[in-house]
């Protein structure tokens, strides 16, 4: 069973840097599949931050892509999410998520249990 | 960016009724969209892809349709877990994937 596990600081500073990892157990990331991080703000809906192959190619969210970085590290099963200058409206739970293809179409099925990240002084 | 666009926003129903989720693209998107279903404090679940193929392991009261700028999520004979959020999101472009903005489900 593939499992996803979110971790970082609770609490970012503005102007500062958001950074989480997703680690992954049940499936080694090296086989293959794209990962993602997905962040939603409180009480609103689903927004795509970008996603990462094993590879290390990554493809990002055009209104995103200036501040964000994707990596991965196969030896230790994990990606990370950095996102630069964050300000309050970055305030969001952050989820990543199994970016898998199915015939041609691209689907996120498996996700971790996400964790919320504070932009505050 | 495709916007998706789901009516209504929120909607009441009672345990055995039959609801439908309409997620309109602003352009067409082929059947490149999935329906997710998310609770309170919980990651969203994957229910449909490809517009109308069930997820493993998800039960077949929940159906898909559509194809191209419309599309529709049946739930026949609503159960009590089945009051949620659901969110349409479509996969034709991956610059960027984008999401509805989520119709919440609520009990009568």
């Amino acid at each position: 069973q593939v499992q996803l596990q979110e971790s970082g600081p609770g609490l970012v500073r503005p102007s500062e840097t958001l950074s989480l990892t997703c680690t992954v157990s049940g499936y080694s990331i090296s086989t293959g599949y794209y990962w993602g991080w997905i962040r939603q703000p409180p009480g609103k809906g689903l927004e795509w931050i970008g996603s990462i192959y094993h590879s290390g190619n990554t493809y990002y969210n055009p209104s995103l892509k200036s501040r964000v970085t994707i990596s991965v590290d196969t030896s230790k099963n994990h990606f990370s999410l950095n996102l630069t200058s964050v300000t309050a409206a970055d305030t969001a739970v952050y989820y990543c998520a199994r970016d898998s293809e199915v015939g041609a179409t691209r689907l996120f099925d498996y996700w971790g249990q996400g964790t919320l990240v504070t932009v505050s002084s | 960016d495709i916007q998706m666009t789901q009516s209504p926003s929120s909607l009441s129903a009672s345990v055995g009724d039959r609801v439908t989720i309409t997620c309109r693209a602003s352009q067409s998107i082929n059947t490149y969209l999935n329906w997710y279903q998310q609770k309170p404090g919980k990651a969203p679940k994957l229910l449909i892809y490809a517009a109308s193929s069930l997820q493993s392991g998800v039960p077949s009261r929940f159906s898909g349709s559509g194809s191209g700028t419309d599309f529709t999520l049946t739930i026949n004979s609503l159960q009590p877990e089945d009051f949620a959020t659901y969110y349409c999101q479509q996969s034709y472009t991956t610059l960027p994937y984008t999401f509805g903005q989520g119709t919440k489900l609520e009990i009568k």
